[in-house]
C-alpha cells in the first residue's frame, strides 16, 4: 500500500536547522509530484513547498521563501526539506504529501503522519 | 488567493444534512478541494475538482461551485463526520487552505 513516513523533526532553537525526510514506498516515487505542507499547533493548514517528480521544478510559499530548500532523491524514494534559519513561528507539523496523480494536480492524497518541529530557545 | 470558510464551528446532530462554504478571493474555476481532518491524524481528501468524490469517500458528501464560491454537503451526518473541515485552492501557487470549520456534536 501507499505510504509515506516522515522523520527528522524535533526540537531547535531560533537561527537553526534541521532537515526532514520523507520515506515513500508502495507506488513509482519518481513519477509524482510531492509536497510539504505544515500546521501549527491547534491551527490551520499551510502549504509550504512542492517539487515536480524529477526535482527540476520548486514552489515556495513566501513565509519559507529562502529559507527552506525542497528536494528529493529518487533512487532512494524519498523527499525532504531542509530548514535553515528557523524562526518560533515554524514550529508546527510538517507533513509530506503526494499529488493524488502524476499531472501535477496538486491535490495531495495521500498524507504521511507528520513530523514535529518545535522551534524554542 | 484567500480562501475564507464559514461558518468557522458549527454543531450538529447525527442525520443532520451539514453544509460549508468556501469563498475565494478571486475566480478560481473549478480548482478547489475539500479535506477533513480528525484530532492527530493527517488530513484526508475528500473531493477535487470542486464535485468529484476521491474513490473510497461515502456518497453523503458532496461539492459543487465554481468561480468564487464552493460548499461541501454531508447530506445526513454520520458519527465518524465530526472533524475539520478545510477548502484548498490549486489555481495557482502560493497554494492556499481555508480556516477550516469544525464540525461538533449537537
Amino acid at each position: 500500500q501507499v505510504q509515506l513516513v516522515e522523520s527528522g523533526g524535533g526540537v531547535i532553537q531560533p537561527g537553526g536547522s534541521l532537515r526532514l525526510s520523507c520515506a515513500a514506498s508502495g507506488f513509482t516515487f519518481r513519477s509524482y509530484p510531492m509536497d510539504w505542507v505544515r500546521q501549527a499547533p491547534g491551527k490551520g493548514l499551510e502549504w509550504v513547498a512542492v517539487v515536480s517528480y524529477d526535482g527540476s521544478n520548486v514552489y515556495y510559499a513566501d513565509s519559507v521563501k529562502g529559507r527552506f530548500t525542497i528536494s528529493r532523491d529518487n533512487s532512494k524514494n524519498t523527499l525532504y526539506l531542509q530548514m535553515n534559519s528557523l524562526r518560533t513561528e515554524d514550529t508546527a507539523i510538517y507533513y509530506c504529501a503526494r499529488d493524488r496523480d502524476n499531472s501535477w494536480s496538486n491535490w495531495f492524497d495521500p498524507w504521511g503522519q507528520g513530523t514535529l518541529v518545535t522551534v524554542s530557545s | 488567493i484567500q480562501l475564507t470558510q464559514s461558518p468557522s464551528s458549527l454543531s450538529a446532530s447525527v442525520g443532520d444534512r451539514v453544509t460549508i462554504t468556501c469563498r475565494a478571493s478571486q475566480g478560481i474555476s473549478s480548482y478547489l478541494a475539500w479535506y477533513q481532518q480528525k484530532p492527530g491524524k493527517a488530513p484526508k481528501l475528500l473531493i477535487y475538482a470542486a464535485s468529484t468524490l476521491q474513490s473510497g469517500v461515502p456518497s453523503r458528501f458532496s461539492g459543487s461551485g465554481s468561480g468564487t464560491d464552493f460548499t461541501l454537503t454531508i447530506s445526513s451526518l454520520q458519527p465518524e463526520d465530526f472533524a475539520t473541515y478545510y477548502c484548498q485552492q490549486v489555481n495557482s501557487y502560493p497554494l492556499t487552505f481555508g480556516g477550516g470549520t469544525k464540525v461538533e456534536i449537537k
